[in-house]
């Protein structure tokens, strides 16, 4: 099966510029991640799409990053205007389901947007 | 709050030696355990998991086991091959309002030499 997809991989901006990054989950995952990964640290979780609606969104500044996930399968995560502090890898993952029923929720990650704001 | 505490890195081994890195966490409920790799240039995978207390997850020759009383899920390898090599994240899921969140290590830098 295809992987998690993520674009671009690379992006370098300017301090106050706006910057959107693209997620395509793997086909009937219900449950999509973004991770934000600062160099030298583990990922930290910023928002968490059951299906199209958000179940988790406590770590995401939401005064300059917002995200969707329209019909429930692509995702965009956007950050407007950036700050130096956002210089981080964003990390795309889904699951197949959110909820634990029989097992554990394993996460397939994508292989990251790097951002650097300068 | 949950969390998970890891020892630090960078740990250097030479090839063939015994590996240990350790993991603790912090949890209400009954969490489950895993640990994921980060080889140089890809993304995160899962490398084993455990879902209840004594549990042992397995996988290319790493194994860790679910210690549910001393909140610990440390990783070994009896023996390490330099495509070892790679960041080892430990990570604790827990069961809040019907989804599981999933919350990261920071991460144990290993590098193996020939």
């Amino acid at each position: 099966e295809a992987g998690v997809a993520q674009s671009p991989r690379y992006k370098i901006i300017e301090k106050r510029q706006s910057v959107a990054f693209w997620c395509n989950p793997i086909s009937g995952h219900a449950t999509l991640y973004w991770y934000q990964q600062i160099l030298g640290q583990g990922p930290k979780l910023l928002i968490q799409f059951q299906n199209n609606g958000v179940v988790d969104d406590s770590q995401l500044p939401k005064d300059r990053f917002s995200a969707e996930r329209l019909k429930g399968v692509d995702s965009t995560l956007k950050i407007q205007p950036a700050k130096l502090e956002d210089s981080a890898v964003y990390l795309c993952a889904s699951s197949q389901a959110g909820a634990v029923l029989s097992g554990a929720n394993v996460l397939t990650f994508g292989a990251g947007s790097r951002l650097t704001v300068l | 709050g949950n969390s998970v505490t890891q020892m630090e890195g960078p740990v250097t081994l030479s090839e063939e030696a015994f590996l240990t890195i350790n993991c603790t966490y912090t949890a209400t409920g009954y969490p489950s355990l895993f640990w994921y790799v980060q080889y140089p240039g890809e993304g995160l995978q899962l490398l084993l998991k455990a879902t209840k207390a004594d549990d042992k997850g397995s996988n290319k020759g790493f194994e860790a086991t679910y210690r549910k009383e001393t909140t610990s899920f440390h990783l070994e390898k009896g023996s390490v091959q330099v495509s070892d090599s790679a960041v080892y994240f430990c990570a604790l899921g827990v069961n809040s309002g019907g989804y599981q969140k999933v919350t990261f290590g920071t991460g144990t830098k290993l590098q193996v030499i020939p």
